[in-house]
This record gives C-alpha cells, sequence and structure tokens, in this order.
C-alpha cells in the first residue's frame, strides 16, 4: 500500500564504494525527485524526472546518475563514494511538473565511513 | 538572503496551545507547500495551496499572493504535533521547489 517506497532504508558504507538507492512509486505519477536534506535540515532539490526525462538536474557532481526504467522508478546511482556524501536522500512523485503536491518516501540514510 | 524564510526557528508551546508558524517568500511562485517532519525523519506533505485557505482537521494553511507571504496554524496543540513544519514553493518559472529551513515545533504535555 506504500505510496513512495525507497529501499534501503539505512545504508552504511566506506569510501570509494559504489552504491544504489531504489525509489519506485504506485501512484501513477508522471514525475518524480530526488532530494538530499543535509546536516542542517535543509531540503535540495537533486534531480527531476518526468515521464522518464531529466528536466531538472542541479549542481549535483556527476558521481550522482540518476536512472528512470519507467515512470514508476527513479533509482539513484553514487560512484566513488565521499565522505561528504552522508546525508538523508528523499524521493518523491507529484502527479505532474506544475503546482501538485509531493509525496515523499520514508528516506534512505546514507552514512559513507 | 533565503528565497524562503520561515518563522520561529523553534518553538515550544503547551499542550492545547494555539500555534502559528508563518513563511514568507520573494520569488514568483504556482503553489506553497507545507510538510512535516517527524523525529524519524519521514516527511508528510500537509498541504498545497495557491490561494486563500485550506484546513485539514487541526490544521489550517492560509496564504496571501499578494503580500507573499502563508501562515501554518494548529489549534488545540498536542504533543503528537511535535515535529519540523517546513514551507515550501513551487517557483512559477521553472517549478522548482524551493525549500524553507524548518520550524522545529515542541509541544508539551
Amino acid at each position: 500500500d506504500t505510496a513512495v517506497s525507497q529501499t534501503p532504508k539505512y545504508l552504511v558504507t566506506q569510501m570509494g564504494n559504489d552504491k544504489s538507492i531504489k525509489c519506485e512509486q504506485n501512484l501513477g505519477h508522471d514525475t518524480m525527485y530526488w532530494y538530499k536534506q543535509d546536516s542542517k535540515k535543509f531540503l535540495k532539490i537533486m534531480f527531476s524526472y518526468n515521464n522518464k526525462e531529466l528536466i531538472i538536474n542541479e549542481t549535483v557532481p556527476n558521481r550522482f546518475s540518476p536512472k528512470s526504467p519507467d515512470k514508476a522508478h527513479l533509482n539513484l546511482h553514487i560512484n566513488s563514494l565521499e565522505l561528504g556524501d552522508s546525508a538523508v536522500y528523499f524521493c518523491a512523485s507529484s502527479p505532474s511538473t506544475s503546482g501538485n503536491e509531493q509525496f515523499f518516501g520514508p528516506g534512505t540514510r546514507l552514512t559513507v565511513l | 538572503k533565503n528565497e524562503v524564510e520561515q518563522s520561529p526557528q523553534n518553538l515550544t508551546a503547551q499542550e492545547g496551545e494555539f500555534i502559528t508558524i508563518n513563511c514568507s517568500y520573494s520569488v514568483g511562485i504556482s503553489a506553497l507547500h507545507w510538510l512535516q517532519q517527524h523525529p524519524g525523519g519521514g516527511i508528510v506533505s500537509l498541504f498545497m495551496l495557491s490561494s486563500g485557505k485550506k484546513k485539514h482537521g487541526r490544521l489550517i494553511a492560509t496564504i496571501n499572493i499578494q503580500e507573499k507571504h502563508s501562515s501554518l496554524h494548529i489549534t488545540a496543540s498536542h504533543p503528537r504535533d511535535s515535529a519540523v513544519y517546513i514551507c515550501a514553493v513551487l517557483m512559477d518559472s521553472n517549478y522548482q521547489l524551493i525549500w524553507g529551513a524548518g520550524t522545529k515545533l515542541i509541544i508539551k504535555p
């Protein structure tokens, strides 16, 4: 029944590793997002996809690569993890790109050691 | 100066008190969101407003587009309302969401 799900919920890994976080929504929404919540609790948008196409790509290191195999999924792959990548990452979806409520996943707490 | 400013940053109140959290923004928007983040980290969307007022249970959200200001009110506050409340605006130029820093609310029994 979960509307927006993320896996894993917790991810602890070593510097230099490559990891992925998965996001799935069963709401039939066209638009999906990835946000990073920093240590001050600010949420910053990283990427947005609409119908599997990239529409927002903020200044994010190219070690971060989103992949959308279909409009219900938006996965986040991170290469060569760094200590500063430690944060909570939230996935969200909305019916379209404009003026709609966003539905959030539970978050993935990434810790890089 | 941030495009979205919330006040207060922290608020502690007694159970039953009427709570008001304010949000001011400086950009053109198509909508404004109020969200709630519980200590466990999950984010819940409370309201999406483009004009006027919305009410859901004990929560009321208002927006004044001319003054670029929104308020979130909680009536008869309860300890379970303790959370961080976040205001976020959807820019009308590029549909990007800009987040406020959040207001940490603690309701004491």
